[in-house]
């Protein structure tokens, strides 16, 4: 069963391009997180998804990001007109969704590490 | 809002126990987490906790919570130089979603 799969890696994006990282959650998961780590930092929370619906962005800048997680494929973070402060790592997180204890574990990927020029 | 705080650093000997400290603010957080991170990894959840427990032990890791003055540790019995990285504690209220980090402990461990 693999595990939470991002891509890419790593991502290298001028000034003014758009930036879009791809979450596929493990099997049977239909929650999806995503978090943002800067130099340093703790990660910070940033939207939660279902299947077709937006849960919680109460940690999504207001301004140029976006998220979807759609029926089928993968979730998608979308930066538009990338700036310098937008570079951290972007970690994407799944749960199986199911109430009780199996909802208290998320299962992170390994990361995308985007650096804006 | 609520806010996590860990020390930045910590380095110990090879088979000693290593104590990470993390302490919270949010009083109704009810699930807190260890997560460790390796360089240019994701983070790999180790242990969690329910606010209505003490104590919980899995083979070398050893957690402690003090509710009353919202303070978690992580012992690492034995350490290892494997174990070096950094170790995030999170809380959250509602479980999965939503997790509140700290800024993370970078474990260093002197073979």
């Amino acid at each position: 069963n693999a595990g939470v799969m991002q891509n890419p890696r790593h991502l290298v994006r001028r000034r003014g391009q758009e930036a879009r990282l791809r979450c596929s959650p493990m099997k049977g998961h239909s929650h999806v997180y995503w978090y943002r780590q800067l130099p340093e930092e703790g990660l910070k929370f940033m939207v939660y998804l279902q299947k077709e619906n937006i849960i919680d962005e109460s940690g999504m800048p207001k301004e140029r990001f976006s998220a979807e997680f759609p029926k089928e494929g993968p979730s998608i973070l979308r930066i538009q007109q990338v700036v310098r402060g937008d570079s951290a790592a972007y970690f994407c997180a799944s749960s199986p969704g199911q109430q009780g204890r199996m909802n208290t574990e998320a299962f992170f990927g390994q990361g995308t590490r985007l650096t804006v020029v | 809002g609520e806010d996590v705080e860990q020390s930045l650093f910590l380095s110990v000997r090879e088979g000693d126990s290593s104590v990470i400290n993390c302490t919270y603010t949010d009083s109704s957080s009810t699930y807190l987490y260890w997560y460790k991170q390796e360089p240019g990894a994701g983070l790999q959840l180790l242990t969690y906790i329910f606010s209505n427990m003490d104590m919980k032990q899995d083979q070398r890791l050893t957690v402690l919570l003090n509710k009353k003055d919202k303070h978690l540790s992580l012992r690492i019995a034995d350490t290892q130089t494997g174990d070096s990285a950094i170790y995030f504690c999170a809380e959250s209220e509602t479980g999965a979603n939503n997790l509140f980090f700290g800024t993370g402990t970078r474990l260093t461990v002197i073979p």
